[in-house]
This record gives C-alpha cells, structure tokens and sequence, in this order.
C-alpha cells in the first residue's frame, strides 16, 4: 500500500534560515508528488507538484522540491524563509494505477523573527 | 467562484446522532474524496469516488458511508457519531487525465464536534 513519511514533526527556525523538510513515499510505480501548505485556520493551498520531467520543482512563495527516485523522496526546501512561512506542510502522492491521494502527517512550521 | 463547496461549516452533535456532510464541486472534476484531519495525524483519506457511480474505501472508513450522488456531489454520512469522530473533515475533487493527476482543490473544512 502506498504510504507517506515526514519524518520532521516540528521544526522551529530563525528568519532568513534555510529549510529542508523531509518526505518519502513507498510505492514502486510511476507516481505524481505534491507539497501542500496550511496557515493556520484555513484549508490546504497547493505549493508545487511533480509529474514528470525536471525532478527539481519550483512552486510558489520561493518553495522548491527534488524528486530523487532512486532515494523514494521528495524534500521540500526553501533558501531563506521568513515569518509568514509559519504553517504546516504536507507531502502527498497518487499514482497512475490508484485514484488515491495519500498524505504524510505533516510537519509544523514554526518561523521567529 | 470555482471551486469546492462544503457544508455545513461548524457542527456539533451527541453521541449517537446521525448527520451528512456535504460536498460539491463545479470544476467538471470526476474524482472526488473526503479527508479527515487529525492533530499529528495528517489527512487521513475516508472515502474515495474515482467517477460518478463508483466509490471506494480509503484508509479509515469504518463508522462513514458516502454517496455519489451525481459528478458534482459527493456526500459522506455518519449513522451514529462517536466521540472519536470529532475532527475536522475536507472533501477535494480533481480532474484525472492522461499522465496523472493535475489540480486537487479542497474545500474550507468541516468542524465536527461529538459530545
């Protein structure tokens, strides 16, 4: 069965540090990767997506991911975030031969000025 | 606007009480899910409607039933609460095409309260 993990729970930083969150997925197969985010109080906003060709993603708000297949991961990283990018984020993946969307249990983002 | 629309909002119920949320999507989506969103626990899929006429289990569906009830809505029923259903629930929708899966977009939640 498909599955996610995002082995960072809490992750606390400074203004302007860089972020690296963690997620691998198990599935074999040919798989579409996403990252979502969540503000407090309100519902999930894609950040970027991968499907096929350049396994280095960028999204928005500065956000990018490398697909490593051979590792089975999809990190998310950003260069320099800033307070706003208080949140949580979720890794997900689907496949072409399931209809499912699985999500990984999130890591909360907390960013200090 | 486009997008998806659930109902209601807030809700709180006692033990045993039955209600259904629902959800609709004016996208021209076919796929159609209900989440639920525990703390520390991610979103967790419930049930799944890959095409009108078709649904399917996800990862936590005991205790919930669904209905596709036409390509727009897809409802998702609870017969008798429990405590253990309190949660907040989402329903997303997305277009399946050749090449995977482009564009889920989910709804504004459900807060569900069982006392």
């Amino acid at each position: 069965a498909q599955s996610v993990s995002q082995h960072n729970h809490h992750v606390i930083l400074s203004e302007a540090a860089s972020l690296e969150l963690g997620c691998n997925y198990s599935y074999g197969g040919t798989v579409n990767l996403f990252w979502y985010v969540q503000y407090p109080g309100q519902h999930l906003q894609l950040l970027l997506k991968y499907f096929s060709g350049d396994p280095l993603v960028k999204g928005i708000k500065g956000f990018e991911a490398e697909f490593i297949k051979s590792k089975f991961s999809f990190n998310l990283r950003k260069p320099s975030v800033q307070w706003s990018d208080t949140a949580e984020y979720f890794c997900a993946v689907t496949s072409y031969n399931t209809d499912k969307l699985i999500f990984g249990t999130g890591t909360r983002l907390q960013v200090f000025p | 606007n486009a997008g998806v629309t659930q109902t209601p909002k807030f809700q709180v119920l006692k033990t045993g009480q039955s209600m259904t949320l629902q959800c609709a999507q004016d996208m021209n989506h076919n796929s159609m899910y209900w989440y639920r969103q525990d703390p520390g626990m991610g979103l967790r899929l419930i049930y799944y409607s890959a095409s009108e006429g078709t649904t399917d289990k996800g990862e936590v569906p005991n205790g919930y039933n669904v209905s596709r009830l036409n390509k727009r809505e897809f409802s998702l029923r609870l017969e008798s609460a429990a405590p253990s259903q309190t949660s907040v629930y989402f329903c997303a929708s997305t277009l399946r095409r050749t090449g995977g899966y482009y564009g889920y977009t989910f709804g504004s939640g459900t807060r569900l309260t069982v006392v």
